[in-house]
């Protein structure tokens, strides 16, 4: 199976703040990965998909790059919406699998 | 609007057999793989299996290969996951959630889910 690994687990971040939050799977899945954003009680909502196409109505603060093994989930100036966990998701190969998570604090 | 409405969770003993229900309304069902994805309490999502538009097309997740079987009945716009042989492991709130048709992997959009507790 492939495992996703996220990084950091936890990061502490203030209001405009530029943070970067990485994924890398054990091996490669080419462009096939997706991010989403789960705030706490919630469903969690698709950002991301093909590691760098903005869903449709995701605000362009938010980005995706890479490829291979390693990408990054990009939020150029926080917003307190955004204060939440963020899972990574492999689509390449089955079974489906998610990274761990990254939960973003305000400082 | 697009909505996905699971029920059917509860508590469940270890070993004995649950059935969820996702009834799903707002899109043309027959169209869409779907996908029903776990969350322990406190834990990280978990994909469990995926069934493609024509009912042909499952996939498991290995911690519930050979216990859970994911069906869809197209006419009444419903997802099922039938779950045997549970154990204290599949305590979990479950989430039915639909495959993007841009690729059935991307989970576009979510229900709010129904929770299964397995105890004695």
């Amino acid at each position: 199976d492939i495992q996703m690994t996220q990084s950091p687990s936890t990061l502490s971040a203030s209001v405009g703040d530029r943070v970067t939050i990485t994924c890398r799977a054990s091996q490669s899945i080419d462009i096939w990965l997706a991010w989403y954003r789960q705030k706490p009680g919630e469903a969690p909502k698709l950002l991301v998909y093909r590691a760098s196409t903005l869903e449709s109505g995701v605000p362009s603060r938010f980005s995706g790059s890479g490829s291979g093994t390693d990408f990054r989930l990009t939020i150029s100036s926080l917003q307190t919406d955004d204060f939440a966990t963020y899972y990574c998701q492999q689509y390449n190969y089955y079974p489906y699998t998610f990274g761990q998570g990254t939960r973003l604090d305000i400082k | 609007q697009v909505q996905l409405v699971a029920s059917g969770g509860g508590v469940v003993q270890p070993g004995r057999s649950l059935r969820l229900s996702c009834e799903v309304s707002g899109f043309t069902f027959s169209k869409y793989g779907m996908h029903w994805v776990r969350q322990a309490p406190g834990k990280g999502l978990e994909w469990v299996a995926f069934i493609g538009s024509d009912e042909r097309n499952e996939h498991y997740g290995d911690s519930v290969k050979g216990r859970f079987t994911i069906s869809r009945d197209n006419s009444k716009n419903t997802l099922y996951l039938e779950m045997n042989s549970v154990r204290a492991e599949d305590t979990a709130l479950y989430s039915c959630v639909r495959g993007s048709q841009v690729d059935h992997g991307i989970m576009d959009v979510w229900g709010q889910g129904t929770t299964v507790s397995v105890s004695s």
